[in-house]
Order: structure tokens, then C-alpha cells, then sequence
């Protein structure tokens, strides 16, 4: 499949263990967030959002948590499977002065799990 | 349902010629978005269309361009095409394009500019 990024941080971690990816963003007013997980060969795919209303949003094996203080968002993934391996990315939804709404992709993350 | 689905999945061009890419969104999804991945500069918003009219661009140069038509298909096209053009394009469509409406991504066109 292609290569979706040749130079990015790797967290490796062993299968069942728990996942933390972290995420630093730009914008104090962003109010919009969103993990995608890419997989070699494919488009990148929603796994949870969070508005910048709240700090913590849980959904299945995945948590996301919000720290606007330091602008930072951390990606959680209970129990880690061989399935998890893929590239991870953050993103931030802001409106600009134009009025223009439009996603900002963070670098990305990739994250191999370990039989 | 069917997924976002692109057109061609590779491409191979040289410089200065033109490509065009197909995009076909989720059934009554009316909004798609481009996006250029790289590995240099990761994913990049080019443009978005709804209801047939472009609603937002990112920063390329007028070299990049796309249309929407009235079942909501999109192009985009890329003239005088450079090596730095590389890269992977990504489709996104979702209902509306409200910025709280997930967006699927298609699988992408690869395109190679030798």
C-alpha cells in the first residue's frame, strides 16, 4: 500500500496493552476536534470527535481528551489489537476570519502493535 | 451503503500535462472535500464543494480547480502539472459539510508526475 508518511513518530506497544497518541494543535480557537486512523491503501477514517465544550468523550475502546489550557489532545485505546496498527492523525476545525471553516491535519502518528 | 469511491486509484503523468480526478460521494452526501496528502507536508484541504458551488479553498495556487455537479460527483483537475503534484488525493464527502458532520474519505488517487 502507499506510504502515508516516511519520517513519523512510531508508537509501538504490545498487543493488549493500552495506547496513548498525543497531539499538540495550533489554534486557541479551534472548537472542533477529530481522530482519524489511516491504514495502508486507504482514506483516513473517523474514530471520535470532541467539541472544545468538553475535556473527556468515550467511545468504543477509544477515549479522546481535550486539555485547551495547553492546547493538547490525546488519543486513548484501551487494549491494543493488531488491527490498531495504522497511522493516527488529529485534526482541528476552525472558522477563520474569512468566515472559511476547514479541517487542519496534524503530522500524524503511527502506531504498531506487537503481537 | 456504498463507500466514497475515486477515480482512477494511480496515476502516472509528466510535467506540464493536465490530470483530472473523479470523486463519487456517498449516496445523498451533497458535500465533497479534496485533500492533497504528501509525506512532506502531510494532509493539505483543497477545496470543498456543496450543491454544485465551491464553499471553501485552501491555499494552492489557480493551477488546482474542481466542479460539482447537480448528483453531486465531483472533479478536480491540476494543469501544467509539476513534480511537487505528487502526492495523494483524497476525497471526503459528507451530508451537509457542516463543520460538526463527519466526513468519509474515499481511498485516493495515487499520482505519480515524472
Amino acid at each position: 500500500g502507499e506510504s502515508v508518511g516516511l519520517h513519523l513518530p512510531t508508537l509501538s506497544v504490545q498487543e493488549g496493552d493500552n495506547s496513548i497518541i498525543n497531539c499538540a494543535y495550533s489554534n486557541s480557537a479551534s472548537d472542533y476536534f477529530i481522530w482519524y486512523k489511516q491504514e495502508s491503501g486507504k482514506g483516513p477514517q473517523f474514530i471520535i470527535d470532541i467539541r472544545s465544550n468538553m475535556d473527556k468523550r468515550q467511545g468504543q475502546r477509544v477515549t479522546v481528551l481535550l486539555n485547551k489550557t495547553v492546547k493538547h489532545l490525546s488519543l486513548q485505546i484501551a487494549a491494543t489489537q493488531p488491527g490498531d496498527s495504522a497511522v493516527y492523525f488529529c485534526a482541528e476545525n476552525i472558522e477563520e476570519d474569512t468566515g472559511r471553516r476547514a479541517l487542519t491535519f496534524g503530522s500524524g502518528t503511527r502506531l504498531q502493535v506487537q503481537p | 451503503k456504498a463507500g466514497v469511491t475515486q477515480t482512477p486509484r494511480y496515476l502516472i503523468k509528466t510535467r506540464g500535462q493536465q490530470v483530472t480526478l473523479s470523486c463519487s460521494p456517498i449516496s445523498g452526501h451533497r458535500s465533497v472535500s479534496w485533500y492533497q496528502q504528501t509525506p512532506g507536508q502531510g494532509l493539505q484541504f483543497l477545496f470543498e464543494y456543496f450543491s454544485e458551488t465551491q464553499r471553501n479553498k485552501g491555499n494552492f495556487p489557480g493551477r488546482f480547480s474542481g466542479r460539482q455537479f447537480s448528483n453531486s460527483r465531483s472533479e478536480m483537475n491540476v494543469s501544467t502539472l509539476e513534480l511537487g503534484d505528487s502526492a495523494l488525493y483524497l476525497c471526503a464527502s459528507s451530508l451537509t459539510g457542516t463543520p460538526y458532520n463527519e466526513q468519509f474519505f474515499g481511498p485516493g488517487t495515487r499520482l505519480t508526475v515524472l
